[in-house]
């Protein structure tokens, strides 16, 4: 079983719809909860993190966690043609250097 | 911003060569990483650097070798490259151990044939 487990897509959706990435994992000790973008031919940009449980808000995005389930959300509010791209999670413990990455999951906002 | 470069682009690379890849970040960050990505298998870390002339091993380390002479310089070796090192190269670095992973580089995709 791998540590962290993402949907690979691909999403496709119309432009406006609320978007729903989803992650899994199995570590307890995972303390930071991380979201990052990536366009084709790019590297990953950092999106959003998250430390512990609960909720961040940024904008259009939102980053959950839920601790006790092992689970990791990220909505996109109003989504555009502009977000069409590959979402990854990533998880580490806290003083630990290895962060963890979902395989990714690809969207496609529909225009 | 902080500013991560990778100097090529894309690769071509014959079975057997040594071949190097080459990253520089300009934020004075402490902590280098080198992954590859390949499709399904996400982001997998091969070596990570936490200071000048300090290198831990990641997960998949066979096969390559690294060296930071210099703080904001971060290099990895194939020390004899074969097909199955055909992939995506993400360098990063972060201020920060176990906080957000920092800033990526715009990778190198390396092909050997």
């Amino acid at each position: 079983q791998k540590e962290v487990e993402q949907d690979p897509g691909p999403l496709s959706v119309p432009e406006g719809a609320i978007v729903s990435l989803n992650c899994t994992y199995s570590n307890s000790a995972f303390q930071y909860f991380m979201w990052y973008r990536q366009y084709s031919r790019k590297g990953p940009e950092l999106l959003m993190y998250t430390y512990s449980s609960g909720n961040k808000e940024d904008g259009r995005f939102t980053a959950q966690v839920d601790k006790s389930s092992k689970y990791i959300s990220l909505f996109i509010r109003d989504s555009q043609p502009s977000d069409s791209a590959t979402y990854l999670c990533a998880m580490s413990e806290t003083g630990g250097f290895k962060t963890i990455f979902g395989a990714g999951t690809r969207l496609f906002v529909k225009a | 911003d902080v500013k991560v470069t990778q100097s090529s682009r894309y690769l071509v690379k014959r079975t057997g060569e040594k071949v190097f890849l080459e990253c520089v970040q300009d934020m004075d960050h402490e902590n280098m990483f080198w992954y590859r990505q390949d499709p399904g298998l996400g982001l997998r870390l091969i070596y990570f650097s936490y200071d000048v002339k300090m290198k831990e091993k990641g997960d998949i380390p066979e096969g390559y070798s690294v060296s930071r002479e210099k703080k904001e310089r971060f290099s990895l070796i194939l020390e004899s490259a074969s097909t199955n090192q055909t992939s995506m190269y993400l360098c990063a670095s972060s201020l920060n151990a176990g906080s957000a992973s920092g800033t990526f580089g715009s990778g190198t995709r390396l092909t050997v044939v």
